[in-house]
């Protein structure tokens, strides 16, 4: 089966680091996504990980381990404004839909 | 780049009407559109894959017939909720697969309330 997990919630500080982990199991590998969802908007996209390592994209980072079927979303230098839900996604084949996790919502407070 | 357009953004109406709902890629090709419902507080659910000049593919337990895609060209699909019912009450997203990535950009969503 298909199976993605990441932490429900996570709470953090205005100019704290946060690191939101997502585990996979699925059939197949093609990739792995980051979403950022605000409440009533759609998912906008963060970084997208196929080979092992570390993606940098300013604030965010996102790291893969395919061996490990592990990713995280670090978010550094943390804004009000990056209270939203992440959503990690994994594509088990190329042209295909992604699975999505079920979301991690994270507040990030003053 | 890597816009995609959804309309209407908002949508209320009266139990068994159909709606229409628009999904475009704005400035990339895309022979796949996905189709996805999320209810409040909830992940997204995929309903169905749409390519472009060939029929959609439904989840389980996605009826066809109630949801009518359409993908006529390499930057528009549509989804029609048939005869629509306050249950069907959801927000709608579409996605695009642009076929030189294959990654996924979202829709705005349409936020579909039906009395």
């Amino acid at each position: 089966g298909q199976n993605i997990d990441q932490p429900t919630e996570m709470t953090a500080t205005e100019g704290a680091i946060v690191q939101i982990n997502c585990t996979y199991q699925t059939s197949g590998f093609n990739g792995l996504f980051w979403y950022q969802q605000h409440a009533g908007e759609a998912p906008t996209f963060l970084s997208y990980n196929v080979l092992d390592g570390l993606e940098e994209k300013g604030r965010f980072s996102s790291f893969l381990s395919r061996s490990k079927g592990y990713s995280y979303l670090l978010l550094k230098e943390l804004q009000m404004k990056d209270s939203a839900s992440y959503l990690c996604a994994v594509s088990n084949q190329a042209g295909t839909a992604l699975i999505f996790g079920k979301g991690t919502t994270l507040s990030v407070s003053s | 780049g890597a816009v995609v357009s959804q309309h209407p953004s908002r949508v209320i109406c009266k139990s068994g009407t159909s709606v229409k709902i628009e999904c475009r890629s704005l400035d990339f090709q895309a022979t796949t559109m996905f189709w996805y419902r999320q209810f409040p507080k909830q992940s997204l659910m995929l309903m169905a894959t749409s390519n472009e000049g060939s029929k959609a593919t439904y989840e389980q337990g996605v009826e066809k017939d109630k949801f009518l895609i359409n993908h006529a060209s390499l930057t528009l699909s549509t989804l029609t909720v048939t005869s629509a019912h306050p249950e069907d009450s959801s927000f709608y997203i579409c996605s695009a697969r642009a076929d030189s990535t294959d990654t996924q950009y979202f829709g705005p969503g349409t936020r579909l309330t039906v009395l």
